[in-house]
């Protein structure tokens, strides 16, 4: 089975400045996808960024990057020039491209705090 | 649907009683998903569907759960027996199909048993 480790619980960065999530997964597959999502107050899961696991280059969004190592199987997010409106749990998620295809594996979650 | 909407958002039951939560998904999505959000944990997967039926049902923590999707559309989480242990917030997720990668999430039920 497999397994999303965060072992940060909480996180906090100044406005403006570079924040690192870390994420380390443990599977027996070769192809999966990787995911980060948000989770404010508001409980809504929100999806940050996306990397299938077949391509090497790192994924993309705006302000949000990841740093894919997929032979140490660790899944980093970074933010960067941080808002106040990034302050919310930031979960990494696994999904198998294999017969259990269909569900998504979180990690514990990372709280996140921009401080203004 | 614009999203996927739950109900009800907060739900007070007393131990022992029986509790159906309902997830209505974004409109066109053949794939559903059940989560279970524990105080201070991460996210568990309950079930899925894909249409009306329900492929992987692993997640499902005891024979009290139950959850069953009609009309390829809503879809309802039954709990019978409520523990206090079940106390959580059961997040809702649909997609274009199982095998599309991207999911979105309701906003949940909060769960309280008292």
């Amino acid at each position: 089975a497999q397994t999303v480790t965060q072992s940060q619980p909480e996180m906090s960065v100044q406005e403006a400045e570079t924040v690192t999530l870390s994420c380390t997964y443990d599977t027996s597959e070769n192809n999966y996808y990787l995911f980060w999502y948000k989770q404010p107050p508001s409980r809504q899961m929100i999806l940050v960024i996306r990397q299938e696991a077949y391509k090497q280059q790192n994924a993309t969004e705006n302000r949000f990057s990841v740093n894919f190592q997929k032979a140490a199987k660790s899944f980093s997010l970074k933010i960067s020039d941080s808002q106040l409106g990034d302050t919310a749990m930031y979960f990494c998620a696994f999904r198998s491209s294999g017969t259990s295809y269909g569900k998504l594996t979180f990690g514990q979650g990372t709280i996140l705090t921009v401080h203004p | 649907g614009a999203g996927v909407s739950q109900s009800p958002s907060n739900k007070v039951t007393e131990k022992g009683k029986d509790v159906e939560l309902r997830c209505d998904p974004i409109s066109g999505h053949t794939a559903l998903y059940w989560y279970r959000q524990s105080l201070g944990q991460g996210l568990e997967f309950l079930i899925y569907f894909q249409g009306n039926s329900a492929p992987d049902k692993s997640g499902l923590p005891s024979d009290r759960f139950s959850a069953e999707r009609t009309g390829g559309s809503v879809s309802t989480l039954t709990i019978q027996r409520t523990q206090q242990e079940d106390s959580a917030v059961y997040l809702c997720a649909s997609s274009l199909s199982a095998i599309y990668t991207e999911a979105f999430f309701g906003q949940g039920t909060r769960l309280t048993v008292v």
